[in-house]
């Protein structure tokens, strides 16, 4: 496997579900992301880990919950999603040597949401 | 609070034509990157712009950043079908965070 690796690439789930997105990156990389796109949006940042610490929060609501085990996985916790949270969630990894942060994307996870 | 305009927001073009995709944005940064998006499908870097006057060139693609004007520029040359996609400039502020544009949907046909 290279580069960043997302499972599910798809998932349904009714509101009172509980299910985990997983994210794992070969890159080598000391930081990773998990973004939202929705339709006609632009690309929403929900979380940064950087050295597996959580160093940003975008006020994402609670009923997702972040958690990065170590510096290669990343995962999405979700419990009583709303419809609205329907989505594409891209998870991204990056190398931030302090000259340049180039984010490397997976491929995402289609999240629906009924 | 710092935005990131692109425009136009939705491009259709015929092939062989030029065009110019523009990216705003509104502090001050000197490291911009554009990426690709297919549809469905995850983005992809395209160009990695570190310093004011940088140009970057690939195929029929060539990227500027103007750090002065907070510009960012993306031209097309002699488009071709596979080169629709969608664009996305993104604007790193020195922290962990890339703030990115609204896209740039490119359409082009024969």
């Amino acid at each position: 496997e290279t580069g960043v690796t997302q499972t599910p690439r798809h998932l349904v789930m009714g509101m009172t579900n509980k299910k985990s997105l997983k994210c794992e990156q070969h890159l080598g990389h000391n930081a990773m992301y998990w973004y939202k796109q929705s339709a006609k949006k632009p690309l929403e940042l929900m979380f940064v880990y950087s050295l597996e610490e959580r160093v940003e929060n975008n006020s994402v609501p609670s009923r997702f919950s972040p958690e990065c085990p170590n510096s290669s996985h990343l995962f999405l916790h979700l419990h009583t999603l709303q419809p609205e949270d329907s989505a594409l969630y891209l998870c991204a990894s990056s190398q931030d040597n302090g000259a340049y942060n180039e984010q490397f994307f997976g491929p995402g996870t289609r999240l629906t949401v009924l | 609070e710092l935005k990131v305009e692109q425009n136009p927001l939705f491009l259709s073009m015929q092939e062989g034509k030029n065009y110019t995709i523009y990216c705003n944005y509104s502090t001050t940064s000197d490291r911009l990157y554009w990426y690709r998006q297919d549809p469905g499908k995850s983005l992809e870097s395209l160009f990695v712009l570190l310093s004011n006057g940088a140009v970057k060139q690939e195929g029929r693609l060539m990227a500027s950043l103007d750090t002065k004007a907070r510009l960012s520029t993306l031209h097309i040359t002699a488009a071709v079908h596979d080169l629709s996609a969608t664009y996305f400039c993104a604007v790193d502020i020195w922290t962990d965070k890339l703030i990115f544009g609204t896209g740039t949907r490119l359409q082009v046909f024969p």
